[in-house]
């Protein structure tokens, strides 16, 4: 079975633009969670969204934005981008509904603003 | 607010040793659940071994072991029979068994592993 797919790996963008990470949760999960990696730190939560409700917001400013599909992906949404959110994007996906599911995660989407 | 503390970057271990990584962490609940997660270079993030509060047995996975001490906070990996492939950065994490935000895990600082042949 596939785990939890992103795209795009890799991307540059210019200060002031907009990007938009996308996310598959492993199949049958329902939660899929966001944080941001910068580099040679620890993860930060971002969001968590489950059933497509949101479920949980970190300490982000409302340039980040995020939705959950019927099929349960997510996507993961900067607006007018700084040089400080150049970060690995990290994707969690769960089953849901109960605390001690184990949270998967993906690969990332490197982001790097220039 | 829950924080998780890793006061060693740096850690390095020779092959077929063990070696210990240390992680404190500060919270009111008294429920809860806490992770250790190696992150290689390929940056995705795989599940060590976790831990429930309420059990008071410490969890074990093949060569990972941990030493919980709940009244201490304190929640170390031990990784025996160190191999190359060990060498990660180590991420020791919190959740939070409350509130409807299931899929939050706050993260330490990290420590790298590395492992000499």
């Amino acid at each position: 079975d596939a785990g939890v797919t992103q795209s795009p790996t890799h991307l540059i963008k210019t200060r002031g633009q907009h990007v938009t990470l996308r996310c598959s949760p492993i199949s049958g999960h329902k939660s899929v969670s966001w944080y941001q990696q910068v580099l040679g730190q620890g993860p930060q939560f971002i969001f968590q969204y489950y059933e497509k409700e949101e479920r949980g917001r970190g300490n982000f400013p409302d340039r980040f934005s995020a939705r959950q599909f019927p099929n349960y992906s997510s996507e993961l949404n900067v607006n007018a981008l700084l040089l400080g959110d150049s970060a690995l994007y990290l994707c969690a996906s769960s089953l849901g509904g109960k605390v001690g599911n184990t949270i998967y995660f993906g690969e990332g989407s490197w982001l790097t603003v220039v | 607010a829950q924080t998780v503390t890793q006061s060693q970057p740096e850690m390095s271990v020779q092959e077929a040793e063990t070696v210990t990584l240390s992680c404190t962490y500060d919270t009111s609940e008294s429920d809860y659940y806490l992770f250790w997660y190696k992150q290689p270079p390929s940056r995705q993030m795989i599940l060590v071994i976790r831990q429930e509060a309420y059990k008071q047995q410490n969890a074990t996975e093949n060569r990972f072991s941990v030493n919980f001490q709940k009244a201490a906070k304190s929640f170390s990996l031990k990784i025996s029979d160190s191999q190359l492939g060990d060498a990660a950065m180590y991420f020791c994490a919190y959740r939070s068994t409350g509130g409807t935000s299931y899929g939050k895990l706050t993260f330490g600082q990290g420590t790298i592993l590395t492992v000499h042949p």
